[in-house]
């Protein structure tokens, strides 16, 4: 079977840096995804990773290492827009399979 | 392009009763795929349709079922609602058959089910 796990809740400062942690069990792997999704709104793609290493993407960043089955998001100068809950998964030889999300909250 | 797009945003059913969700994919998308999602268990998948062909169930009770139309607009229905069908259902479209390499979803507003 598949599983994820990441933290439930985070709480950061805004212009600080936060880590969001993410470690998988998959058969079948291709790559880890991130998901952002504001209250009551749609998941959004943020980011894809499928081989070792360091994706940048504006403020956010995505690593992976298949090796240790981890990965993390990392968001810079956090904004209060930030706000929201962010979703790994596993794309392998099933449909993405989501982790049950981690609740990011800025404070000022 | 225009988005996902779901109707109805909102419904009220009350036990026993069945409800039909549709959802209308991103032009040029052939899968669609549908996620329930309640608080605390994330999203979880119930099935995809690729080019009207079922292609992955989830873990869910017979009572969900789905369909895919030629123009690649899906519908899904729950018949016989449990107080625990109450939830957010995701319809999410993507340009290839969901596993394999940066199986990117978009995702439509959801529908919000009430079952009192």
């Amino acid at each position: 079977g598949q599983s994820l796990e990441q933290p439930s809740e985070v709480t950061a400062v805004e212009g600080a840096i936060v880590q969001i942690n993410c470690t998988y069990q998959t058969s079948g792997f291709y790559g880890l995804s991130w998901y952002q999704q504001h209250d009551g709104g749609a998941p959004t793609f943020l980011s894809y990773n499928g081989l070792d290493g360091l994706e940048e993407t504006g403020r956010f960043s995505s690593f992976l290492s298949r090796s240790d089955s981890y990965g993390y998001l990392l968001l810079q100068e956090l904004q209060m827009k930030d706000s929201a809950s962010y979703f790994c998964a596993v794309s392998g030889n099933t449909p993405l399979v989501f982790g049950k999300g981690t609740r990011l909250s800025v404070i000022a | 392009k225009a988005g996902v797009t779901q109707t109805p945003r909102y419904l009220i059913k009350t036990r026993g009763q069945q409800v039909t969700l549709s959802c209308s994919p991103i032009s040029g998308h052939r899968s669609v795929s549908w996620y329930q999602q309640t608080p605390g268990q994330g999203l979880q998948f119930l099935f995809e349709y690729f080019s009207e062909t079922q292609r992955n169930k989830g873990n869910f009770p017979g009572r969900f079922s789905g369909r895919q139309f030629s123009n690649s607009r899906s519908e899904m229905n729950v018949s016989t609602l449990e107080l625990g069908d109450s939830a957010l259902y995701l319809c999410a479209s993507s340009p290839k058959i969901a596993g394999g390499p940066a199986d990117t979803q978009y995702f439509g507003p959801g529908t919000r089910l009430t079952v009192l």
